[in-house]
């Protein structure tokens, strides 16, 4: 398993801002994801963070509006960008390839809300 | 995309109870995986099936997986009020690590 912070737990934003939400794994791994948990909602991946290049984003998610860097194999970063309301959610960290098998393992997530 | 589905959306019962959530996917799969959120958190893995596994247990869970249904099952047994929390299944379409998860249940353990 691994520890995986991530920071700002939570945070309220004003429209129109951008928040960049860091997350930092305790061990290397191959492979992170940025999921988003709207309110009610059940989890959707925004984008696979690759090292050293550009991010693989999901239908309906675009660079410009989450751009994610990923230095080295242990942080990334996601940025969301001129928030509006519906952006309000939880973001969340995951790593994959610290077993044998294919669970993911997550951070505490960042709930953000726009007001 | 969400590839499966869960029933019920919520469920509540008395400790000591057992709790019984379904879920239902699309596609064909290597595995399919159980996850606990409390309280809008981080998910915790709790047992991967495999598509070659009709049943797995751990501890007080017992999942079942019937692929000519395209259905699991999750069973927590002798609830407990820290049970209480959103369950989702997810699976693995591609098998490449990229989880797509259910909607999730939401179970209520009241004391």
């Amino acid at each position: 398993s691994a520890v995986i912070s991530q920071k700002p737990s939570r945070d309220i934003c004003q429209r129109g801002t951008s928040l960049t939400i860091q997350c930092q794994v305790d061990s290397q791994v191959t492979m992170m994801f940025w999921y988003r948990q709207q309110p009610g909602q059940s989890l959707t991946l925004i984008a696979t963070a690759n090292q050293g290049s550009e991010a693989t984003y999901e239908s309906g998610f675009v660079i410009d509006k989450f751009p994610i860097s990923r230095p080295n194999l242990t942080f990334s970063t996601l940025t969301v960008s001129n928030m509006s309301p519906e952006d309000s959610s939880i973001y969340l960290c995951s790593v994959a390839g610290l077993a044998v098998t294919g669970e993911l393992f997550f951070g505490e997530g960042s709930r953000l809300t726009v007001l | 995309s969400q590839q499966g589905e869960e029933d019920p959306q919520a469920l509540s019962i008395q400790e000591g109870e057992n709790a019984t959530m379904n879920c239902s996917y699309k596609t064909s799969i290597n595995n399919l995986q159980w996850y606990r959120q409390n309280s809008g958190r981080g998910l915790v893995h709790l047992i991967l099936i495999r598509s070659n596994e009709r049943e797995k247990h751990s501890g007080r869970l017992r999942v079942t997986l019937d692929t000519s249904k395209k259905s699991s099952s999750l069973l927590i047994t002798a609830s407990r009020a820290a049970d209480t929390a959103s369950y989702f299944c997810a699976t693995d379409p591609s098998n490449d690590y990229k989880l797509s998860f259910g909607a999730g249940t939401t179970v209520t353990v009241r004391a």
